[in-house]
């Protein structure tokens, strides 16, 4: 089957780094993407990865390594708009997997 | 302004009663799809399409039915809606693989009780 696993919840401080763990087990893979969804709202685009590396994007960064099937969203100097879930995704070659979202409560 | 948008927004049925779930998008996207979120479980795929009169199953597909007909629409239709369906639905589209990442915009989803 397929599996995508991130921790439920975190907790971390204005101005302050986080990093978001997922690891993947898929039968394939075309790419991994982050989503942001605010409580009430609708996933928006954060970020892609396909190759291993980093990707960066303003404040928003994303790594992948794909023989280890992982990959962290680093989020630095946090905003209390940041508080949001971070949802990882999978993209099977048009079937999408996402994981169960990772709450991230940003305090001042 | 580019979006996807979804209707009807909230809905509460009654056990068997036939509903339908319309979506529509305005970026001539070719894939659509459509995915149900319960907490705990995340985001699921119920069905996608990758063009016209292209559909196929995704993680989740028992007990709803799609059709596309035209390439902006891509109506999500219960037949005979049972109470585990009660959930909360997106539907996105995208440009699809060929445009390279297959980045999907989403609805701003559906609230559907069945009681």
């Amino acid at each position: 089957g397929q599996n995508i696993d991130q921790p439920t919840e975190m907790t971390a401080t204005e101005g302050a780094i986080v990093q978001i763990n997922c690891t993947y087990q898929t039968s394939g893979f075309n790419g991994l993407f982050w989503y942001q969804q605010h409580a009430g709202e609708a996933p928006t685009f954060l970020s892609y990865n396909v190759l291993d590396g980093l990707e960066e994007k303003g404040r928003f960064s994303s790594f992948l390594s794909r023989s280890k099937g992982y990959s962290y969203l680093l989020l630095k100097e946090l905003q209390m708009k940041d508080s949001a879930s971070y949802l990882c995704a999978v993209d099977n070659f048009n079937k999408f997997y996402f994981g169960s979202g990772t709450k991230l409560n940003v305090k001042p | 302004e580019a979006q996807v948008t979804q209707n009807p927004r909230y809905l509460i049925t009654v056990t068997g009663k036939k509903l339908t779930v319309t979506c529509s998008q305005n970026m001539n996207h070719e894939y659509m799809s459509w995915y149900r979120q319960d907490p705990g479980l995340g985001l699921r795929q119920i069905y996608y399409s990758m063009n016209v009169e292209v559909t196929d199953k995704g993680d989740v597909p028992e007990g709803y039915k799609v059709s596309r007909k035209e390439k902006r629409n891509f109506p999500l239709i219960l037949e005979s809606p049972s109470p585990n369906q009660t959930s909360l639905y997106f539907c996105a589209s995208s440009l699809g693989q060929m445009e390279g990442a297959n980045v999907l915009t989403f609805g701003a989803g559906s609230r559907l009780t069945v009681l």
